[in-house]
């Protein structure tokens, strides 16, 4: 079945780069997100990507796709205690469905 | 634009009483919009998909009779926990996705906090 695989942690020091990286499975998948999610609060849709692009950048984010190996990636340039949050990665099933990743906890050292 | 909002956003309530969970897409038309579950430290659980008049479907394991989805019109969805109880206490997320759109993106709603005493 459809499955979407993140590793659960990421500790990074502020400044740094963050990459949270993402595998999935279903290779009919047209669309992969990014979602962010702060204690406590909903999910906030950070970017997304079209399966047809490579990469896309906006401002602090860059997001790659690499279709042949089913691996997404999000990079968070400049790394603040603000970015302390869990990221999840998504991408779209049948019938408009998202199937989820677990979500990465991102730590932020100062 | 594209905001999705829920209400109420906290609610705690006695276990068998039922409690219904709205929710609205503010500045578009959804005419699909979905119900997710999140328990602690887990990632999001698709409960079900509502079709703007029509019946919601449900994923496996959800049932239909406890968790009653009413998706009324093209801005309001609702979900209704019946008789709960305190293993429903859960963290609620629907979203939407904007029917004038192409890129099939869903919109989330900022989630209801269901505590069962």
């Amino acid at each position: 079945g459809e499955d979407v695989e993140q590793s659960l942690f990421l500790s990074v020091r502020e400044g740094d780069s963050s990459v949270i990286n993402c595998t999935y499975t279903d290779s009919s998948s047209t669309y992969l997100y990014w979602y962010k999610q702060e204690p406590g609060a909903g999910l906030q849709l950070l970017t997304y990507i079209f399966s047809n692009m490579d990469m896309k950048q906006d401002q602090r984010l860059t997001v790659l796709l690499n279709k042949k190996d089913k691996h997404l990636s999000l990079r968070i340039a400049d790394t603040q205690t603000g970015d302390s949050a869990i990221y999840f990665c998504a991408e779209r099933g049948s019938n408009y469905q998202l199937i989820w990743g677990a979500g990465t906890k991102l730590i932020i050292k100062p | 634009g594209a905001v999705v909002s829920q209400h109420p956003s906290r609610v705690i309530c006695k276990s068998g009483t039922s409690v219904k969970i709205e929710c609205r897409s503010l500045d578009f038309q959804a005419t699909t919009m979905f119900w997710y579950r999140q328990f602690p430290k887990q990632s999001l659980m698709l409960m079900a998909t509502s079709n703007e008049g029509s019946k919601a479907t449900y994923e496996q394991g959800v049932e239909k009779d406890k968790f009653l989805i009413n998706h009324a019109s093209l801005t309001l969805s609702t979900l209704t926990v019946t008789s709960a109880h305190p293993e429903d206490s859960s963290f609620y997320i629907c979203s939407a996705s904007d029917s004038a759109r192409n890129t099939d993106t869903q919109y989330f709603g900022p989630g209801t906090r269901l505590t069962v005493l």
